[in-house]
């Protein structure tokens, strides 16, 4: 089982849409979430931490749920320039942080 | 506060060749990683160094790649002897003491021909 695990989509929705990205990870003992932003052949940028509270940043809101050991990210009101790749980002401790392989996102007009 | 900065952003090499990656953490940043991204795949994590330390090296190749961030100076990631499968996007990230997400470099893109 992977450390880290996202769908890898494609998610293809229309502009306005709603959309929810889940993210599950293996290690029970991790301590810190975050999801960042990668567009097409540029370097990955932090979107947003994920605490256990929830947080919710715009049209972003991010969950956690260390119960069943499940992150996500909901998009509301998606825009054409949401299109990108959703990181789902897990600090096991001790700087070893571990990136899932992405959730595609294109929204269409 | 220039971000961080990775040079050369592209680099090509025939192989057999040595490629050296470098990466400057942003100021104040005193913990660097190295991350390799293959076409169409996440981020594998590489190497964590400090300040003359490497801390965790786990996802490094066992052979031809090493990585140091000495006192003064950049990062550097150096891979010998290069093959086509070294091809790949190399990210750097730095991060200060307290770690709460990375910054990332905008990367190196080797190409082994």
């Amino acid at each position: 089982r992977k450390e880290v695990e996202q769908d890898p989509g494609p998610f293809n929705v229309p502009e306005g849409a709603t959309v929810a990205f889940n993210c599950t990870y293996s290690n029970s003992a991790s301590q810190s979430f975050f999801w960042y932003r990668q567009d097409c052949r540029k370097e990955p940028k932090l979107l947003m931490s994920v605490y256990s509270s929830g947080n919710e940043d715009g049209r972003f809101t991010a969950q956690l749920n260390r119960a069943s050991q499940y992150i996500s990210l909901l998009i509301r009101d998606s825009k054409l320039s949401d299109s990108a790749t959703y990181l789902c980002v897990v600090d096991t401790g001790g700087f070893k942080t571990i990136f899932g392989a992405g959730t595609r996102l294109f929204v269409k007009a | 506060n220039a971000g961080v900065m990775q040079n050369p952003r592209h680099l090509v090499r025939r192989r057999g060749q040595e490629a050296r990656l470098r990466c400057s953490p942003m100021k104040g940043h005193s913990h660097v990683y190295w991350y390799r991204q293959l076409p169409e795949e996440g981020l594998k994590f590489m190497v964590y160094l400090q300040k003359e330390n490497i801390i965790d090296e786990s996802g490094m190749p066992k052979e031809r790649f090493s990585a140091e961030f000495p006192k003064e100076g950049p990062s550097i990631l150096r891979i010998q002897q290069v093959v086509r499968g070294d091809s790949a996007a190399y990210f750097c990230a730095s991060s200060p003491p307290i770690q709460n997400g990375y910054t990332f470099g905008s990367g190196t893109r080797l190409t082994v021909v």
